[in-house]
């Protein structure tokens, strides 16, 4: 079955430093990835999406996120933190072939910036 | 703003009541899914529903059901409630083209169902 693990349920930043969030996937099929952000109520919006392209996909805001096959991973990265980066992040895979948009969301990285 | 809209925003209910959650799609989008988030967890897939009909379901009891209406808007159902169906339930939004060529969903900002 299709399923993201994210570590570290909390992850404080200080401003202006490098932000990295992991995310290691498992799927049977080559997958399509995601990462979602979720303001304090406000809906998930798209940062990123890999679907079999580029490995190395930039996203909104000055986020990218990197295929790694070998290593099945999808870590997702910033090299500068802002303080409107504070939210909770989730990486996404979906839950079908290519194509079936039924989504599997790891737990979240909750993403406190530290001025 | 996804152009994705849930009502009503919060509620809250007792245990055994029934709830009915709306959501109205973008336009032009005629695919709608339903996602429950627990509290400090990513939400889960409930179903999908295109072009009116149930189109996949996720590992939830048939107390759980949906419409979706000819304009594409949808409601998601619950009968019976119990105390661990307190959530934040998203509903997304999409066109079969976005579905086949990236799968990106756009969501709305949830209705928070309580249940007392």
């Amino acid at each position: 079955a299709q399923s993201v693990t994210q570590l570290d349920s909390h992850v404080s930043v200080s401003e202006g430093t490098p932000v990295l969030l992991r995310c290691n996937y498992s799927s049977s099929y080559s997958p399509s990835l995601f990462w979602y952000v979720q303001h304090p109520n406000k809906g998930l919006q798209l940062l990123l999406k890999y679907t079999s392209a580029a490995t190395l996909v930039k996203g909104i805001n000055g986020f990218e996120a990197e295929f790694k096959k070998s290593e099945t991973s999808f870590h997702l990265t910033k090299p500068s933190a802002h303080m409107s980066d504070a939210a909770e992040y989730f990486c996404v895979v979906s839950l079908g072939p290519y194509g079936n948009n039924r989504l599997a969301f790891g737990k979240g990285n909750q993403v406190v910036v530290i001025p | 703003e996804t152009g994705v809209t849930q009502s009503p925003t919060h509620l809250i209910k007792t245990r055994g009541q029934q709830v009915t959650l709306r959501c109205s799609s973008q336009s032009g989008h005629n695919t709608v899914s339903w996602y429950q988030q627990a509290l400090g967890q990513g939400p889960q897939f409930i179903f999908q529903y295109y072009r009116e009909e149930e189109n996949g379901r996720g590992n939830f009891p048939p107390r759980f059901s949906g419409l979706q209406f000819p304009n594409y808007s949808s409601e998601l159902n619950v009968n019976a409630l119990e105390l661990d169906d307190s959530a934040l339930y998203l509903c997304a939004s999409t066109t079969r083209r976005e579905a086949v060529d990236t799968g990106e969903l756009f969501f709305g900002e949830g209705s928070r169902l309580t249940v007392l």
